[in-house]
């Protein structure tokens, strides 16, 4: 079936590093959103990327929706101790006639050490 | 705006016991709804999504239920509860293909 996958599973950075988790998906999607997990809590939603090769900021953070719509990347420069977390991307496939599917991926479980 | 409200946090059930988590959103109309299910460290699995009253779509089989008796209200269920149903429960709420919004989630362990 359609997958998301996301790496790396896991990655620790000394704060002030620079920081990138990739998304790639098998099939082409109609958008990708982010999402951010802190520890004990909940995902919340980050960012949603529509247009191929579509690039988008946030502070410190860059997010990138490659040009065939099949993958994308979120990077974070000089990290800080408040980004530590796990980052999901998620993909919406599109069907027509009915329900788009969001398929998540496995997440990057991010550490940084000050 | 939009709220959306899940109980109970935190639950310890013994196995073979019923199960009741409840999710309701305020602030919106005919939301679409998800029961989603996060094992430790890992992954959103998503078990049920909702795009309007008495419409239930599962995505994994298991010997868990969802119900939707009103356009805001969203319940996950078990008759009888598994060890392997232990988990991180969360339950979220969008508009048609707009991102989710999700609840504080369920910490349900079995014994």
């Amino acid at each position: 079936g359609q997958q998301v996958m996301q790496i790396p599973q896991y990655q620790h950075v000394q704060e002030g590093e620079d920081f990138t988790t990739y998304c790639n998906s098998s099939t082409t999607l109609s958008n990708i959103q982010w999402y951010k997990q802190r520890p004990g809590g909940h995902p919340v939603f980050l960012i949603q990327l529509v247009k191929s090769g579509e690039v988008k900021k946030q502070k410190r953070l860059t997010f990138q929706f490659g040009e065939a719509k099949k993958n994308s990347s979120l990077h974070i420069t000089a990290t800080q101790t408040t980004d530590v977390g796990t980052y999901f991307c998620a993909g919406r496939l599109w069907r027509s006639g009915g329900y788009n599917k969001l398929i998540f991926g496995a997440g990057t479980r991010l550490a940084v050490h000050p | 705006s939009q709220t959306i409200h899940q109980w109970p946090a935190t639950l310890v059930q013994p196995v073979g016991s019923p199960l009741s988590l409840e999710c309701t959103v305020e602030g919106t109309s005919n939301p679409n709804l998800y029961w989603y299910r996060q094992a430790a460290g890992r992954g959103l699995q998503l078990l049920f999504y909702s795009v309007g009253i008495g419409q239930i779509s599962s995505e994994v089989p298991q010997n868990l239920s969802a119900s939707r008796p009103q356009d805001r209200q969203f319940i996950l269920s078990s008759k009888k509860l598994l060890l392997s149903d232990s988990g991180f429960y969360l339950c979220a709420w969008s508009e048609t293909n707009q991102p989710q919004h999700f609840g504080d989630g369920t910490r349900l362990s079995i014994l």
